[in-house]
């Protein structure tokens, strides 16, 4: 099985902050996905990553995919509290799919 | 356009009752899956549906869950017996009909279920 291990597993930042969250696999990683999750909601993607070296951004968020480290990060410029969740790498080596461990992200306006 | 729903959206129920949980998919997408997740943890694999076939279940953690799609659509997650280790919200998924790799799952807001 897969195991993505992500940090810190929780973060507490003062909005306009900047901040990272990192995502790391046991396995070599062939694609990685970013969801943000709130309270009562579903997962919401964020964005996929599929080659090494690749890098996406979706407004304020930024994520990049590092094959030979078999790893990712999240990176949010300038953080609000529109931003607060939990932020889960998920994988998909096959029909199973994985998730990280989770960051919960508080900002503080 | 509709997304993944669930129904219900919490559930009490008394240890040892049976729990049924619905999910409906996004019109036309073929592939569907069941997560748990525990409080505080990420959501973990259940179970993955193509159209009515189960193809993987091998993540139910007792043979007190089970799960069916018989019309490859709506698919319901059955929990009999429930403890209170099945404390945990359940979600659902579904993807698009050509699932290749890096398809998208989008998922449903979650069944919150509680068990006292």
């Amino acid at each position: 099985s897969q195991e993505l291990e992500q940090s810190p597993q929780s973060l507490i930042v003062q909005e306009g902050k900047n901040l990272t969250i990192n995502c790391t696999s046991s396995k070599t990683l062939y694609g990685l996905y970013w969801y943000k999750q709130k309270y009562g909601e579903g997962l919401i993607f964020l964005m996929m990553l599929q080659k090494g070296g690749e890098e996406k951004s979706h407004e304020k968020i930024t994520a990049k995919l590092d094959e030979k480290k078999q790893q990712s990060s999240l990176h949010i410029t300038a953080s609000q509290p529109s931003h607060a969740g939990i932020y889960l790498c998920g994988a998909d080596p096959g029909n199973q799919f994985y998730f990280g461990t989770g960051t919960s992200l508080t900002v503080i306006p | 356009g509709a997304g993944v729903s669930q129904s219900p959206r919490y559930k009490v129920a008394k240890r040892g009752q049976d729990v049924a949980l619905r999910c409906d998919p996004i019109s036309g997408h073929v592939s569907l899956f069941w997560y748990q997740q525990a409080l505080g943890q990420g959501p973990e694999f259940l179970t993955y549906f193509q159209n009515e076939a189960q193809l993987d279940k091998s993540g139910l953690p007792s043979d007190r869950f089970f799960a069916e799609r018989p019309e490859g659509s709506v698919s319901t997650l059955k929990i009999q017996r429930t403890q209170q280790e099945d404390s945990a919200v359940y979600l659902c998924a579904s993807s698009r009909p050509t699932r290749k790799d890096g398809d998208t799952q989008y998922f449903g807001p979650g069944t919150r279920l509680t068990v006292l």
